[in-house]
């Protein structure tokens, strides 16, 4: 099976631009769910959607967005971008159809840098 | 909200020692992950381990879950440069809610020298 794909690899916007990123889950996948990494912070939680519903969200501003097709493809969207907004972002897939737990798998990450 | 303390936060080790990391979480765990990460790629997964007492080995890692300590240790036996790089748990504290959350570590590198 092919693994979590996302597109871009890797970007360069300038602020108060908006961006929007590309998450292809693993065939069969339904839950698809989407962090920030920064030196600071860490990995941190987004959101994340099954069947096309946001289900649970993560503390970002509502320039952070998010929306799942019915094929289980997600993307993401920033607006008004921000040097702090510079991260790799990663998403990652789940069979889920529950809240419990379920082995997430993740894409290689998108490099977004802001200038 | 839930937290994850790695330790050590770095390891230097010679290739072909033992080495062991612990993850410790401020809340009861329903699910423990680890993940390694090449620096600036993907997350790889591991293991993931949901039962108190509960121990999964991939190759030479092994992972064990103790519930009560809320607790996890990573333990990678005779290591390889292949093995070096940053190693995350992450854990799903809400149990039947957590939709796809999880709260990671802070990480711990792993360095191993020829």
């Amino acid at each position: 099976k092919a693994g979590v794909t996302q597109t871009p690899r890797y970007l360069i916007k300038t602020r108060g631009q908006q961006v929007t990123l590309s998450c292809s889950p693993i065939s069969g996948h339904r839950s698809v769910s989407w962090y920030q990494q920064t030196p600071g912070q860490g990995l941190q939680f987004l959101f994340e959607y099954f069947s096309e519903t946001q289900r649970n969200k993560g503390n970002f501003p509502g320039r952070f967005s998010g929306r799942q097709f019915s094929n289980s493809r997600s993307e993401m969207n920033v607006s008004t971008l921000e040097l702090g907004d510079s991260a790799l972002y990663l998403c990652a897939s789940s069979t889920g159809p529950s809240g419990l737990s379920y082995e997430q798998y993740f894409g290689p990450g998108t490099r977004l840098t802001v200038t | 909200s839930q937290e994850l303390e790695q330790s050590p936060q770095s390891l230097i080790v010679q290739e072909g020692k033992n080495l062991t990391i612990n993850c410790t979480s401020s809340k009861t765990l329903y699910g423990l992950y680890w993940y390694k990460q090449k620096y600036g790629e993907g997350l790889i997964f591991l293991m993931m381990l949901q039962k108190g007492g509960e121990e999964k080995s991939h190759e030479k890692i092994t992972a064990k879950l103790d519930e009560k300590k809320q607790q996890s240790s990573l333990h990678i036996t005779a290591s390889q440069p292949s093995h070096a790089g940053i190693y995350l748990c992450g854990a799903d504290g809400a149990g039947g809610t957590s939709y796809g959350k999880l709260t990671f570590g802070q990480g711990t590198i792993l360095t191993v020298h020829p």
